[in-house]
C-alpha cells in the first residue's frame, strides 16, 4: 500500500519557469491539501480540494494553480516560479474533512 | 485569525524521563487538534487526534490532553527514548463552516532524547 506519494522529491528550477509538483494517493480520500513549510513560518496551507473538480484557496495561494480531475491526483503548478517559492512542499489527504490528515514525504523545491 | 504557539521551541532530556510539550491556540472554535511528529527531511506522521468534545487521547506512551475553553493542549511522553527525538507539531482544525477543514500549525518543539 503506497499511501500518499509526491514527485519529484527534489527539484531545482530557475526564476520564471513553470513547475508542476505531483501528488498521488491510493486511499480514495475525498480531501487533499497542499502545504508549504518554511523556517520561521511553519506549515501553511496553499490550496485544498474537497473532491474531484472542487478546489479552494488556503492561506498563501498567490502564484500557485491546482487542479483535481481525478480523486487520487492533486498536482500543484507554479506558473512562473519566484525565489520566494523556494520551500518544502507537502501534500496531504484525509478521508473526510474533519479527520486525520496523512502527509506525503515532501518535495524540496529550489528556485534559483 | 487562529494562532498556534508551541512551548518550548526546543527541549533536551535524558533517556527515560517523562516530558510534556505544550500547545496553545487563540480561537476555541475548533473541530479537533492533531499532534504530529516530523523527522529530519521527512514528512509528518500523525500521532494523535483529539476531537473538540474530547478531553484526552492515548496511544502507547503518548497522552494528549485538550482544554478547549482555555485554548491549551499538552502532549505527554512517558519514559522517553532516543527514537522519540524529532520535531513535534501541534495543529488545530478550525470550525469556520463550509468545507474549509484547514489545519493551522504551530512552529514545533524540537525534542532531543539523549542516551
Amino acid at each position: 500500500d503506497a499511501g500518499i506519494t509526491q514527485s519529484p522529491r527534489y527539484k531545482i528550477t530557475e526564476t520564471g519557469r513553470q513547475v508542476t509538483l505531483m501528488c498521488h494517493q491510493t486511499w480514495s480520500h475525498s480531501y487533499m491539501f497542499w502545504y508549504r513549510q518554511d523556517l520561521g513560518h511553519g506549515l501553511r496551507l496553499i490550496y485544498y480540494s474537497a473532491a474531484a473538480d472542487i478546489t479552494d484557496k488556503g492561506e498563501v495561494p498567490d502564484g500557485y494553480v491546482v487542479s483535481r480531475s481525478k480523486t487520487e491526483n492533486f498536482p500543484l503548478t507554479l506558473e512562473s516560479a519566484t525565489r520566494s517559492q523556494t520551500s518544502v512542499y507537502f501534500c496531504a489527504s484525509s478521508e473526510y474533512g474533519p479527520d486525520t490528515q496523512y502527509f506525503g514525504p515532501g518535495t524540496r523545491l529550489t528556485v534559483l | 485569525k487562529q494562532e498556534v504557539t508551541q512551548i518550548p521551541a526546543a527541549l533536551s532530556v535524558p533517556e527515560g524521563e517523562n516530558l510534556v510539550l505544550n500547545c496553545s491556540f487563540t480561537d476555541s472554535a475548533i473541530y479537533n487538534l492533531q499532534w504530529f511528529r516530523q523527522d529530519p527531511g521527512k514528512g509528518l506522521t500523525s500521532l494523535l487526534l483529539i476531537q473538540s468534545s474530547q478531553r484526552e487521547q492515548t496511544s502507547g506512551r503518548l497522552n494528549a490532553s485538550l482544554d478547549k475553553s482555555s485554548g491549551r493542549s499538552t502532549l505527554y511522553i512517558a519514559a522517553s527514548q532516543p527514537g522519540d527525538s524529532a520535531t513535534y507539531l501541534c495543529a488545530v482544525m478550525g470550525n469556520s463552516g463550509g468545507s474549509n477543514y484547514k489545519l493551522t500549525f504551530g512552529k514545533g518543539t524540537l525534542l532531543t532524547v539523549n542516551p
